[in-house]
């Protein structure tokens, strides 16, 4: 089945420090890909998304880019803030019926921004 | 102007008991799910439901009962909690169901459930 892996935090950054945090997949076909944050306290919140190979999704200075021949879907930020300081999910929607509605996550990765 | 609203936000009980969670969402969506958050964080689906029809039901326990009395709403019931049942439940909801094509889905705030 579909599966997502991300690596294990957390993370802690100084402020204005570069982010990357790793996700790769396995999916058949042709899967859409997604970052989600979770502020504490609150619920998940799409972030960026791509839907197809080469794809960049952007938000907020995030960016992440699909890579079919690598399964990735690495998250980058350029100079991190304290306010971006949650927990990361990377996802995946399957391209076949009945898949395409479901979200598989990674297991998350808590970012610690400090001052 | 709560697109994704769930009541309680946290619920204590004793194992053995019966509860429900509810969902309700004001965004006109037709898809509505059920997700659970483990102690580690992990998240997976549980039930999908489109215009009160259930599409998705992964393999969870028949103690587990959504209910879908309008499209708008998506209440959880689970019957003989266990200490096991502990999580953060959260409800999410989507334009629709289109087969192949991904449709933004949007998370409400989460209910923690303890069961002692």
């Amino acid at each position: 089945g579909d599966s997502v892996t991300q690596m294990e935090g957390p993370v802690t950054l100084s402020e204005e420090a570069f982010l990357t945090i790793n996700c790769t997949y396995t999916a058949t076909g042709y899967p859409s890909l997604f970052w989600y944050v979770q502020y504490p306290g609150e619920g998940l919140q799409l972030l960026l998304k791509a839907t197809k190979a080469d794809d960049k999704g952007s938000n907020k200075g995030f960016e992440a880019t699909y890579r079919k021949e690598t399964t990735s879907f690495h998250l980058e930020k350029g100079s991190v803030q304290v306010s971006d300081s949650a927990v990361y999910f990377c996802a995946l929607s399957g391209s076949w019926a009945g898949t395409a509605s479901k979200l598989t996550f990674g297991t998350g990765t808590r970012l610690q921004v400090t001052l | 102007d709560t697109a994704v609203s769930q009541t309680p936000k946290y619920l204590v009980t004793q194992m053995g008991n019966d509860k429900s969670i509810k969902c309700e969402q004001n965004l006109g969506h037709d898809t509505m799910y059920w997700y659970k958050q483990d102690s580690k964080k992990f998240l997976k689906i549980m039930f999908s439901y489109n215009n009160k029809e259930l599409i998705i039901n992964e393999t969870v326990p028949n103690r587990f009962s959504p209910k879908s009395p309008d499209k708008a709403h998506l209440n959880l019931h689970i019957n003989s909690l266990e200490l096991g049942d502990s999580a953060v439940y959260f409800c999410a909801s989507s334009q629709d169901v289109n087969w192949g094509v991904y449709n933004e889905q949007f998370f409400g705030p989460g209910t923690r459930l303890t069961v002692l």
